[in-house]
């Protein structure tokens, strides 16, 4: 069956550091993935999106590579803030007409100033 | 988050009674999906709507729940005769055209308690 692995264990980070978080699929061919930002009590932000044809995708902070023959994806935040601290969502999406995205059980990022 | 609006945000049912969470789509959107998150863990999909129709509703249980998106109006998550592992958050998310080629964006969800 189709499973997605992020880091369970909370990564902690001191500020100004790189953060690197990991996301690893198995049993699947995603057209594209998605990674998102999910506060306590709050709904996913989108921050991203890699399509499968797309090595690596960058914004602002923000860097994520897509790496279909290794299955993973990972996810960067340079100059980390404490205001990054928060649960990240990765997330794959099939082709066709489906609105059916598998999302990891996310990371949670901690950091620190 | 803005633009998709969920309402409930918070709503205690006693087992067996019924909830319905309601989803308003960002402007423009005609796409709707739900999805639900367990204590504990990732969201899971549920359902995907485009106005009148169902597209896709592989992720819903077989009984007691239902999804509509109709003409006019919000998209309704329904949920009959709840049950304690019912308890969740129910997210909805929208997009403007297929999932595949654009963003979904997401509401701030409903917490259904059942007590």
């Amino acid at each position: 069956s189709q499973k997605i692995e992020q880091n369970s264990e909370a990564l902690n980070i001191q500020e100004g550091k790189t953060a690197t978080l990991t996301c690893n699929y198995t049993n699947y061919s995603p057209a594209y993935l998605q990674w998102y930002r999910q506060d306590p009590g709050r709904g996913p932000v989108f921050l991203l999106l890699i399509r499968e044809n797309e090595k690596e995708k960058r914004k602002e902070r923000l860097k994520v590579t897509f790496d279909t023959t290794l299955k993973q994806s990972l996810f960067h935040i340079t100059a980390s803030q404490p205001a990054d601290s928060a649960t990240y969502l990765c997330a794959l999406g099939g082709s066709g007409n489906t609105g059916k995205l598998i999302f990891g059980q996310g990371t949670t990022l901690q950091v620190k100033p | 988050n803005a633009g998709v609006m969920q309402n409930p945000r918070h709503l205690v049912r006693r087992r067996g009674q019924e909830a319905r969470l309601r989803c308003s789509p960002m402007k423009g959107h005609s796409h709707v999906y739900w999805y639900r998150q367990l204590p504990e863990e990732g969201l899971k999909f549920m359902v995907y709507l485009q106005k009148e129709n169902i597209i896709d509703e592989s992720g819903m249980p077989k009984e007691r729940f239902s999804a509509e998106f109709p003409k006019e109006g919000p998209s309704i998550l329904r949920i009959q005769q709840v049950v304690r592992g019912d308890s969740a958050a129910y997210f909805c998310a929208s997009s403007m055209g297929q999932a595949s080629g654009n963003t979904i964006y997401f509401g701030e969800g409903s917490w259904l308690t059942v007590v």
